[in-house]
């Protein structure tokens, strides 16, 4: 089965920073990957589908990149509504997330 | 807007059968893909399985010995039966639905199970 493999698990910025998470694919996804958010006690809320593609209604601060196995979810500007878990997804197949990385305001 | 609702018991004995439904509404569950995720208290989010093209499985291998996902197109409702659970099996269960090439869009709100004597 395909494995994700995030880092960093855990990552401290200042607001106004650029911030970039890394998701790995043990094979060839193409680019079925997902980016997700999620905030204590709340379900994910889907940020980034296809790799590259915004969904509806998501900060334009919010960006991803990459296709294959090497994928990034960038924010360009950290606000501190942004603290939060960030998971990747693949959906090539059976479907895998990544093991998380959480995002904390310095 | 589609909204999901998960609902079943919030206690399951050791080595029993763990049961949600999924209840949907604003959207078929006819089409696209409609699955079960979990996450452990302080852990990360494991795919459990999910069901498409009118009953079609695909569950993750780790639990496929002990899982079934089945649908109720009538009641708009699919569901999860998780047999022989253990302690390990404690977890906020989610349901969502996928569309296609498009993730995870839509979430219910997660129900606690624990499993617990």
């Amino acid at each position: 089965d395909i494995q994700m493999t995030q880092s960093p698990s855990t990552l401290s910025a200042s607001v106004g920073d650029r911030v970039t998470i890394t998701c790995r694919a043990s094979q060839s996804i193409d680019s079925w990957l997902a980016w997700y958010q999620q905030k204590p006690g709340k379900a994910p809320k889907l940020l980034i589908y296809k790799a590259s593609s915004l969904q509806s209604g998501v900060p334009s601060r919010f960006s991803g990149s990459g296709s294959g196995t090497e994928f990034t979810l960038t924010i360009s500007s950290l606000q501190p509504d942004d603290l939060a878990t960030y998971y990747c997804q693949q959906y090539s197949g059976h479907w895998t997330f990544g093991q998380g990385s959480k995002v904390e305001i310095k | 807007q589609v909204q999901l609702q998960e609902s079943g018991p919030g206690l399951v004995k050791p080595s029993e059968t763990l049961s949600l439904t999924c209840t949907v509404s604003g959207a078929s569950i006819s089409s696209d893909y409609w699955g079960w995720i979990r996450q452990p208290p302080g852990r990360g989010l494991e795919w459990i399985g999910h069901i498409y093209n009118s009953g079609s499985t695909k569950y993750n291998p780790s639990l496929k010995s002990r899982v079934t996902i089945s649908e109720d197109t009538s009641k708009n409702q699919f569901s999860l039966k998780l047999t022989s659970v253990t302690a390990a099996d404690t977890a906020v269960y989610y349901c969502a639905r996928h569309s296609y090439g498009i993730g995870l869009g839509s979430w219910g709100q997660g129900t606690l199970v624990t499993v617990s004597s």
